[in-house]
């Protein structure tokens, strides 16, 4: 059972084409949305978290936002050091304190 | 704070062979998280501890598999015995409360050959 997809799997974009990440999630009474970045051979790095749909955070060229079934990471005027893999990941449901995570979105920005 | 602490970096080890991982989480966290990532499967939730005790275990995908929480500096992973399977990037992270972010290590590459 999925509760959290993430889409596209994989990303090419050219430097200083904007676009956005999608994470839809089906798990009830969400508590939390979080973004993360994973460079290779590396540990995710968190990046936001978000509470309640409508809420909205920004960090350099990233913007996350939230709604009732969805998130989007939206990447402005990328460069190349933002190619990296992106987490999904929400914790809500039957079980405190469990972190669901999506598969991701391989991004990659060329020069 | 040098962030949460795993080692080692890398295990190559016989199928068989007992494996400890180990992690030392952010001080003063009350969460810590095992995680394994697969390219097939993803990043898969193993075993979750709260204030040193286990809370979820339901991810530990078989009796082969333990955790260990003697302390609230120190948690461990053992995987007795080891089969080709469990190859994998094996990752602890640590939280401050229940609805916060995870911080992770840098991960333990575990290779069974």
């Amino acid at each position: 059972e999925d509760q959290v997809t993430q889409s596209p799997e994989a990303l090419r974009l050219q430097e200083g084409e904007s676009s956005s990440l999608n994470c839809s999630y089906t798990v009830s009474g969400l508590r939390g949305l979080f973004w993360y970045r994973q460079d290779p051979g590396k540990g995710p790095e968190f990046l936001f978290t978000l509470y309640s749909a409508g809420e909205e955070k920004e960090k350099e060229r990233l913007k996350a936002t939230l709604t009732k079934k969805e998130s989007f990471l939206h990447i402005t005027a990328p460069k190349p050091e933002d190619s990296a893999t992106y987490l999904c990941a929400v914790q809500g449901g039957s079980t405190l304190g469990r972190l669901y995570f999506g598969r991701g979105t391989q991004l990659t920005v060329w020069p | 704070d040098a962030g949460v602490i795993q080692s080692p970096r890398h295990e190559v080890t016989e199928m068989g062979q007992e494996v400890t991982l180990r992690c030392k989480p952010i001080s003063g966290h009350d969460y810590l998280f095992w995680y394994r990532q697969t390219m097939m499967r993803g990043l898969e939730l193993l075993i979750y501890f709260n204030n040193n005790v286990p809370i979820d275990d339901s991810g530990m995908p078989e009796d082969r598999f333990s955790a260990k929480m003697p302390n609230a500096s120190f948690s461990t992973l053992k995987i007795q015995p080891s089969e080709p399977r469990d190859s994998a990037v094996y990752f602890c992270a640590s939280s401050p409360g229940m609805n916060t972010e995870a911080f992770f290590g840098q991960g333990t590459r575990l290779t069974v050959v």
